[in-house]
């Protein structure tokens, strides 16, 4: 099956500062990645959607300045949390897909803590 | 479906056990739903989706029930094994709007 990949799996940094979330597919082009958060015992909230080489499109609610989204190339998505703030310690998800918006595969997942 | 808030609900079960977890969803216009198993610190994996069309499919060990009229799913887990323990969520779409995921059910599979 189609596998995607993130890093790094955890981080830690200190409020103030920003960082970078990488998402990856493996072994396929994805023309769509999607980004999500998840808080402890919730579930996936989707954040925004990014289509190769054009803007990201957010969901209501998520700050497009903070929550900055590259998605560079047809294997590459990036997040960068900037100014990160105790408040956006979350578990990060992405998918991506290569057909229509339901066919995605998911990564593993990255646990971000902001001290 | 929204997600609730902090307490996942939870179905305890015997291992061997038949388990059915359940789903509501509100947008008559999906017609196309997932079922998705998730294991803690990781993504959710895939396990069995259904077209708006169909009313019933079965996979391995898996069967997924579909009420369009009452806007129902189900997710039926025969056997149920201490690996099924995770947490379940149900995600619909349609046309070709993204994914909205359920608020989850968390399995517990006693040995």
């Amino acid at each position: 099956g189609a596998v995607v990949s993130q890093h790094p799996s955890r981080v830690i940094c200190k409020s103030g500062t920003s960082v970078k979330i990488e998402c990856r597919s493996l072994d396929f082009q994805a023309t769509t990645m999607f980004w999500y958060r998840q808080f402890p015992k919730q579930s996936l909230m989707l954040m925004a959607t990014s289509n190769e080489g054009s803007k990201a499109t957010y969901e209501q609610g998520v700050e497009k300045d903070k929550f900055l989204i590259n998605h560079a190339s047809l294997t590459l998505s990036t997040l960068t949390v900037t100014s990160a703030h105790p408040e956006d310690s979350s578990f990060y998800i992405c998918s991506a897909a290569h057909g229509l918006p339901y066919e995605q595969y998911f990564g593993p997942g990255t646990r971000l803590t902001v001290t | 479906g929204e997600s609730v808030g902090l307490h996942l609900p939870t179905l305890s079960v015997q291992e061997g056990d038949n388990s059915i977890i359940n789903c509501a969803y509100s947008n008559s216009a999906s017609d196309y739903f997932i079922w998705y198993k998730q294991e803690s610190g990781k993504g959710p994996q895939f396990i069995i989706d259904i077209r708006s069309n169909m009313d019933k499919r079965q996979g391995q060990r898996v069967t997924v029930l579909l009420n369009k009229t009452v806007k129902h799913l189900s997710l039926q887990i025969a056997a149920t094994q201490p690996g099924d323990s995770a947490v379940y969520f149900c995600a619909e779409t349609g046309g070709r709007r993204a994914l909205t995921f359920g608020s989850g059910t968390r399995l517990q599979v006693q040995p």
